[in-house]
């Protein structure tokens, strides 16, 4: 079993649909999570973190449940440009390591 | 400000070839990582350095991969021999170890790996 596991999609919506992906991590001492966003054949970027008491960035909501090991990321009023790969990222702060998802792949249609 | 830079960003080389990766972290950048991208699949960690120690190799084959980073500033990735199923995107980042966004990692653009 992954450290990190995520749903590889892909997620084909359309445009102004509301979209979730879930991430589930199995070591319990892990501290802090994010989420990446890639493009086709371009690096990794920072989306967003994902706080303890949840947070919002524009139409992008992360949440952490601690109790049962997943993050989310909710994506509102999905644009064309949404289309990309979501990586979840979990980080033993301390030991500086990052475990990275394979990705959720989502395409925005018009 | 400069990005992470990396060269080359497409190398192409028959397997048994030495081939070697060039990474330079964002300025003041005292962390650097190595990773590795197969298509399809997130990064997996190959090396991380704090400066010029590294601190994590667990994931580094030893025994055909090597890295440097001699001046704690830009580093070095070799591979000798490359096999075939080294193919992949080989990617370095940076991170500002004691910051507030200390995790957070700036990735650069990648040196895409075809063993032949």
């Amino acid at each position: 079993r992954k450290e990190v596991e995520q749903d590889p999609g892909p997620f084909n919506v359309p445009e102004g649909a509301t979209v979730a992906f879930n991430c589930t991590y199995s070591n319990s001492a892990s501290q802090s999570f994010f989420w990446y966003r890639q493009d086709c054949r371009k690096e990794p970027k920072l989306l967003m973190s994902v706080y303890s008491s949840g947070n919002e960035d524009g139409r992008f909501t992360a949440q952490l449940n601690r109790a049962s090991q997943y993050i989310s990321l909710l994506i509102r009023d999905s644009k064309l440009s949404d289309s990309a790969t979501y990586l979840c990222v979990v980080n033993m702060l301390n030991a500086g390591k990052s475990t990275f998802g394979d990705g959720t792949t989502l395409t925005v249609k018009p | 400000e400069a990005g992470v830079v990396q060269s080359p960003r497409y190398k192409i080389i028959e397997k048994k070839q030495p081939v070697a990766f060039w990474c330079n972290p964002i300025s003041g950048h005292n962390t650097l990582y190595w990773y590795l991208q197969n298509l399809g699949q997130g990064p997996e960690l190959l090396i991380r350095y704090e400066n010029e120690e590294a601190v994590d190799d667990s994931q580094l084959p030893k025994d055909r991969f090597s890295a440097e980073r001699l001046k704690g500033v830009d580093s070095t990735l070799k591979i000798q021999p490359a096999e075939l199923g080294d193919s992949a995107v080989y990617l370095c980042a940076s991170s500002l170890r004691g910051s507030a966004t200390y995790n957070e990692q700036f990735f650069g653009p990648g040196t895409r790996l075809t063993v032949l």
